[in-house]
């Protein structure tokens, strides 16, 4: 099985909300990925854990936080978002994130709106 | 530093005739290589992957590509094109030297005609 689910699969929310997006794998995968993705671009990198510690974290503003519970799931918990990070957020995931060749498998992503 | 071009932003292709998505990359060490599909409002599937092997690579629903290292291209293909196979496609480097980042191209969207 090569899934990795997120959820919401839609999220609209406000300027001072709070919220959160989910992603869970069961493959045993121990480095887990947050891209974000806008239209008609390819996805972005903004955060890598591996075995559970954050690894990479590609400058991204404050107001996105993840988050690494365990091995198998992984949050992006938002606040004091923008209009502008409005985007398709995609979560990934991949054996040990070690090898260059290793596949990133990638959830059916989150649709965010922020008004 | 490691980029990759993505030759064509649309293709438009007739059902039943061959498919060819071009992609160009640079790397000072040899990469891996990927393809991914995204149908519309979905996430990424993997195609294919090159990883030093065999230079032709066969994949999923048809697709192959072929790693040529003189031209620093992997170009996919696919022998006859289905209504199925409209979508985005991006091709993806990623090197060690790198920490195993993926770096994508800006993606081709194919179309598909009846």
């Amino acid at each position: 099985d090569t899934e990795v689910t997120q959820t919401p699969k839609h999220l609209v929310m406000g300027m001072t909300n709070k919220k959160s997006l989910k992603c869970e794998q069961h493959m045993g995968h121990r480095a887990m990925y947050w891209y974000k993705q806008k239209a008609k671009k390819p996805p972005e990198l903004m955060f890598v854990y591996s075995y559970e510690k954050l690894s990479i974290n590609e400058s991204v503003p404050s107001r996105f936080s993840p988050e690494c519970p365990n091995s198998s799931l992984l949050n992006l918990h938002l606040h004091a978002l923008q209009p502008e990070d409005s985007a398709l957020y995609l979560c990934a995931s991949s054996q040990r994130g070690t090898g260059s060749e290793e596949t990133q498998y990638f959830g059916p992503g989150t649709r965010l709106l922020v008004l | 530093a490691q980029s990759v071009t993505q030759l064509d932003s649309h293709v438009s292709v007739s059902e039943g005739t061959p498919v060819l998505l071009r992609c160009n990359y640079s790397s000072s060490y040899s990469p891996s290589l990927f393809w991914y599909v995204q149908h519309p409002n979905k996430g990424l599937q993997l195609l294919l992957k090159y990883t030093s092997a065999a230079t032709l690579v066969k994949g999923i629903n048809g697709f192959e590509a072929e790693f040529k290292k003189s031209e620093t291209s992997f170009h996919l293909t696919k022998p006859s094109a289905h209504m199925s196979d409209a979508a985005e496609y991006f091709c993806v480097v990623s090197l060690k030297a790198a920490g195993n980042k993926l770096t994508f191209g800006g993606g081709t969207r194919v179309l598909v005609k009846p």
